[in-house]
């Protein structure tokens, strides 16, 4: 079975650092990876997907990550945090396509 | 393009109440899913269908029905509503196009139930 986790529920950054948003998954055969974020009150956007194609994935709003096979992860980071990058960030994984599993989720705060 | 489009947007029920969370789409996709999501449990999986007529459980099903009489629509039916069902629910769809084909998510019914 997959499962995905998330280390850390609450990050805070300051405006202009890094961000870096972690997530390891367990999988019997490599997975498919997704990153989504939620915004309040609205649904889960896609944020970036691996293909396979490459191991580094670029994203929207400047967004990227990395797929380390070796590491089973897909660590989310950005160069330099906005303000309007504060939101709830879900990383998700499916063998096959059909079902998702996601990880809990980790609640990006952006300080001024 | 409206993409997954849910209603209501907000819903208190009390507890025993039934009612019917609406879920449409308008993007000719075949698979379609309802999630709940928790604080701190991200989501989780109560049914999903894979083409008009066609249903399966999920991981957390019960206290849950769903339908899929047409391709756009899959409404989720609570009956006999519990406390344990408030939450936050979203509905997706996908195209299954190709095996990592994104999920498309609407945006959401908050529901609690008193």
């Amino acid at each position: 079975a997959q499962s995905v986790t998330q280390l850390g529920s609450h990050v805070s950054v300051s405006e202009g650092a890094l961000v870096l948003l972690r997530c390891n998954y367990s999988s019997s055969v490599p997975p498919y990876l997704f990153w989504y974020v939620q915004y309040p009150n609205q649904g889960l956007q896609l944020l970036l997907k691996y293909t396979s194609a490459a191991t580094l994935v670029k994203g929207i709003n400047g967004f990227e990550a990395e797929f380390k096979k070796s590491e089973t992860s897909f660590h989310l980071t950005k160069p330099s945090a906005h303000m309007s990058d504060a939101a709830e960030y879900f990383c998700a994984v499916t063998l096959y396509g059909q079902n998702f599993v996601f990880g809990p989720g980790t609640r990006l705060s952006v300080l001024p | 393009n409206a993409g997954v489009t849910q209603t209501p947007k907000f819903r208190i029920l009390k507890i025993g109440q039934s009612m019917t969370l609406q879920c449409a789409q308008d993007m000719n996709h075949n698979y379609m899913y309802w999630y709940r999501q928790d604080p701190g449990m991200g989501l989780k999986l109560i049914y999903y269908s894979v083409g008009a007529g066609i249903t399966d459980k999920g991981e957390v099903p019960n206290g849950y029905n769903v339908s899929r009489s047409t391709t756009e629509d899959f409404p989720l039916r609570l009956e006999l509503a519990a406390p344990s069902q408030t939450s936050v629910y979203f509905c997706a769809s996908n195209p299954r196009d190709r095996e990592n084909s994104p999920l498309h998510f609407g945006n959401g019914t908050r529901l609690t139930v008193t």
